[in-house]
């Protein structure tokens, strides 16, 4: 079993709609949870990064952590053909720790 | 977020050649590390680079082959050594802000170098 499972989609939406990526691990030890946009033929940019359980939310993007399902989630409201792309959850136990990422998922928003 | 730039962008290498891949950051940070990412796959950490002292290499990953460097604390290179087709990935580097900066323990990524081994 990966420590960090990220179903890698693709996820075709139309633009407006609401998307929901998820991100389950196996880990309780993981504390910090980051997610991240890459575009093709892009380096991954840092979209969201939380520490421990919790929402976060900034603009169109909404982060959830839930330590007790460990499951993570990222919410990207009123979804823009610009989002697409790839997005990647990763985490990690401390700070100075081994980032784990997902598979990524390919998320496709067609006007 | 800290500015992360890396030389070359893109290389086609013959095999049995060596690649350096150099990664410059705009800022002081603590923690500089280099992944590999396969097409349509996710990311692989090589090393962490550490400043001053040998690279720390994850499982499956060897210094001979994938040598690194940590001059100081904005700059790393990292070579792929004899490469063969099978290298043929996208090289990433990225950093961790200093403790002292607004940034601290948010990760970053440089674009990547795409490298081909023919």
């Amino acid at each position: 079993q990966k420590e960090v499972e990220q179903d890698p989609g693709p996820l075709s939406v139309p633009e407006g709609a609401i998307v929901s990526l998820n991100c389950t691990y196996s880990n309780s030890a993981f504390q910090y949870f980051m997610w991240y946009r890459q575009y093709s033929r892009k380096g991954p940019e840092l979209l969201m990064y939380t520490y421990s359980s919790g929402n976060k939310e900034d603009g169109r993007f909404t982060a959830q952590v839930d330590k007790s399902s460990k499951y993570i989630s990222l919410f990207i409201r009123d979804s823009q053909p610009s989002d697409s792309a790839t997005y990647l959850c990763a985490m990690r136990v401390d700070q100075g720790g081994k980032l784990i990422f997902g598979q990524g998922t390919e998320l496709s928003v067609k006007p | 977020s800290a500015v992360i730039s890396q030389k070359p962008s893109r290389d086609i290498c013959q095999r049995g050649t060596s690649l350096t891949i150099q990664c410059q950051v705009d800022s002081q940070v603590t923690m500089m590390f280099w992944y590999r990412q396969q097409p349509g796959q996710s990311l692989t950490l090589i090393a962490t680079a550490n400043q001053g002292s040998e690279a720390t290499y994850e499982s499956g990953f060897v210094i001979d082959k994938f040598p690194i460097s940590r001059p100081n604390l904005t700059f790393s290179t990292l070579t792929v050594s004899n490469m063969s087709p099978e290298d043929s990935s996208i090289y990433l580097c990225s950093a961790t802000g200093n403790s002292g900066s607004k940034y601290y323990n948010e990760q970053f990524f440089g674009p990547g170098t795409r490298l081909t081994v023919l």
